[in-house]
């Protein structure tokens, strides 16, 4: 079985582009975390999706950020305006929705993340 | 106060020792809790999960919990090179729609 992947797998865009990431999900995973991790912090939660219908999205830093999951499947993240403090590496992240049992024992599976550096 | 604290290490262990990862969260309300291993530009990979009050097992790797105390730790016996990583520790927060909160992770450096 496939895991997640993400693409690319590094991005060096300068300030003020546009970036977009991708994430596949493991097939079957109705729920689909972004997370982020910028230099000498810990990851942190960006935003939650279950199938096409963002769950939580407390964790975007602001509205440069705009995250889609059309469909259910892939999910995509975008940066527009891109900014120095950007920079970091985002990961991907999906579980299962399990019949009978809280979303809060959800075993997560990450991708192995995008290093995106904003120059 | 940040959420989930971790020694951020390095922690140093010879090979074949026990080596001891500690965890301390602070919202109460937590209810599930899970160690990943990182290894440097990898993803983060699942080793154990617990969601019950004591010990759980599997294999080398052994997850304790005390809710009360609000310690999780994680120990792996028999420590081998391949170990040397860094350990997550995640904080399930809610009922639904979960997500995780991480601490910085710990260093574990096993050496030959």
């Amino acid at each position: 079985e496939a895991g997640v992947t993400q693409f690319p797998s590094h991005s060096v865009i300068e300030k003020g582009q546009t970036v977009t990431l991708r994430c596949d999900p493991i097939s079957g995973h109705d729920n689909l975390y972004w997370y982020r991790r910028v230099m000498g912090k810990e990851i942190k939660f960006l935003l939650h999706f279950v199938k096409e219908s963002k769950q939580d999205e407390s964790g975007m830093p602001n509205n440069r950020f705009l995250a889609e999951r059309t469909g259910g499947t892939y999910s995509t993240l975008k940066v527009q305006p891109a900014e120095l403090e950007d920079s970091g590496v985002y990961f991907c992240a999906s579980s299962q929705v399990l019949a009978g049992m809280s979303s809060s024992y959800n075993e997560q599976f990450f991708g192995p993340g995008t290093r995106l550096t904003v120059l | 106060q940040k959420e989930v604290e971790q020694n951020s290490g390095p922690l140093s262990v010879p090979e074949g020792a026990i080596a001891s990862l500690n965890c301390t969260y602070s919202d109460r309300g937590s209810q599930s809790f899970f160690w990943y291993r990182q290894y440097s530009g990898k993803s983060p990979e699942l080793i154990m999960f617990i969601y019950s009050n004591g010990d759980k097992e599997d294999g080398r790797f052994t997850a304790q919990l005390n809710k009360a105390s609000q310690y999780v730790s994680l120990l792996i016996r028999d420590s081998q090179p391949s170990d040397s990583a860094t350990y997550l520790c995640a904080v399930g927060k809610r009922n639904y729609g979960q997500n995780f909160v991480f601490g910085p992770g710990t260093r574990l450096s096993v050496l030959p």
